[in-house]
């Protein structure tokens, strides 16, 4: 099984530009989220989806979209990269808003 | 919101030393979740404790769930550097219509020969 998995694993992006990272998972969970890890501060929630159709914010939600068209993927949205979103992004996967998590690889993006 | 502390926030041990990191809740917890992150990847679930006051053992690694369910432990016994990595904590928290699963922020252990 591949689990979550994420693309890219690596990005440098320019301040401004739009990218978006992929998340897709093929364990059939309702449940998926993106974080991100910087040093010191543990993985803050960005967006988080509890089915297709249905998204909500987390923690650190602005300057980013979700959505969530199809049980598998839930794609993350930059809108207009800032260098205060270097971070490496997680995508997670799970049955449910309590359960255990399925992390994929990481994106680890660098906006210079 | 919920708030999820940890300490310390890094320890250095030599192997064969004891280790041991706390989680703290501001809020009372459904459940907790623990969390191993190995330099440079993801995390991986460790183990989920539910009731009040629970113990769970996993080889040299214990865990504990407080009384009060807000607060948890992550003991381990006898260190080796194969233990080298960042431990998480997480609880759900409730946010009206689901749950959202909220980190606390690591103990990052570094196992030294």
């Amino acid at each position: 099984n591949a689990g979550v998995t994420q693309t890219p694993k690596f990005q440098v992006l320019k301040t401004g530009q739009s990218m978006t990272l992929q998340c897709a998972q093929d364990m059939n969970h309702e449940y998926m989220s993106w974080y991100r890890q910087d040093p010191g501060m543990g993985l803050r929630l960005i967006h988080y989806s509890v089915g297709a159709g249905i998204t909500d914010q987390g923690e650190v939600p602005n300057g980013y979209n979700v959505s969530r068209s199809t049980t598998e993927d839930f794609p993350l949205r930059l809108l207009s990269a800032a260098p205060s979103q270097t971070s490496v992004y997680f995508c997670a996967s799970s049955m449910g808003g309590n359960t255990e998590a399925f992390f994929g690889q990481g994106t680890r993006l660098t906006v210079v | 919101g919920q708030q999820v502390m940890q300490i310390p926030q890094y320890q250095h041990v030599q192997e064969g030393e004891d280790f041991t990191t706390y989680c703290n809740s501001s809020t009372t917890l459904s459940n907790i979740q623990w969390y191993k992150q190995r330099p440079g990847g993801h995390p991986v679930f460790l183990i989920q404790l539910v009731k009040s006051g629970e113990v769970k053992k996993q080889k040299r690694l214990t865990f504990q769930f407080g009384e009060a369910k807000k607060n948890s432990s992550l003991h381990i016994t006898a260190t080796q550097t194969t233990d080298v990595g960042t431990y998480f904590c997480a609880g759900p928290e409730w946010a009206g219509t689901a749950s959202k699963l909220t980190f606390g922020t690591g103990t990052r252990l570094q196992v030294t020969l």
